[in-house]
């Protein structure tokens, strides 16, 4: 089985400041790895994915995430925040070879982005 | 817009009564997915319907049942309902079952229960 940990349930961080948002997973296979957004009163939105190669990913809004075996984790970053990045990320996973096997997620980050 | 859709968007209802949330999937998406999402438990999967077949059962309880009809849009039946059962419940869908598959998220659909 796979499982998430989002260290922090919520980071105030002021605008145009550099924030980072923990991610370490736990799992006995290997697996593919997904940032997703959930702005106020929406949907989750795919912001990021890590399926092989590079493990440096990044996403059309200016965030990246890493991908680092070694310590299990997918931490994502920004390094300038604006306030419209005022939302909740996930972190979820996924194995490699999974067939039935659904996204498993994090409890979610809440970021503030303080004018 | 994800292209998927869920309705209703809000819906309140009494202690032990019974409710239908629907969800029609993207254009040719043929897995359906059911998650929960409640402030003290995060995300928690339902249960995955692939092509009108179960495929996978999550923290579901026996009070909620799914189904996926042939048009591939699935329905989620919620019953004797408790003040616990309220809250975001999210319909997602994917074009196939690998793992590396992309899922486009609906907006939700919000339960109170009074």
């Amino acid at each position: 089985a796979q499982s998430v940990t989002q260290l922090d349930s919520q980071v105030p961080v002021f605008e145009e400041a550099p924030v980072e948002l923990r991610c370490n997973y736990s799992s006995s296979v290997s697996v593919y790895l997904f940032w997703y957004v959930q702005y106020p009163n929406q949907g989750l939105q795919l912001l990021l994915k890590y399926l092989s190669g590079s493990t440096l990913v990044k996403s059309i809004n200016g965030f990246e995430a890493e991908f680092n075996k070694s310590q299990t984790s997918f931490h994502l970053r920004k390094p300038s925040v604006h306030i419209s990045d005022t939302a909740e990320y996930f972190c979820a996973v996924r194995p490699v070879n999974s067939g039935n096997t659904p996204l498993v997620f994090g409890k979610g980050t809440r970021l503030s982005v303080i004018a | 817009d994800s292209g998927v859709t869920q309705t209703p968007k809000h819906l309140i209802t009494a202690t032990g009564q019974r409710v239908t949330l629907r969800c029609s999937p993207r254009s040719g998406d043929l897995s359906v997915y059911w998650y929960q999402q409640s402030l003290d438990q995060g995300l928690q999967f339902l249960i995955h319907y692939y092509n009108g077949e179960e495929r996978a059962k999550g923290n579901i309880l026996e009070r909620f049942s799914a189904q996926q009809f042939p048009d591939l849009h699935s329905e989620l039946n919620l019953s004797s309902l408790e003040l616990g059962d309220s809250a975001l419940y999210f319909c997602a869908s994917s074009v196939a079952l690998t793992g590396s598959t992309e899922a486009f998220f609906g907006q939700g659909t919000r339960l109170t229960v009074v």
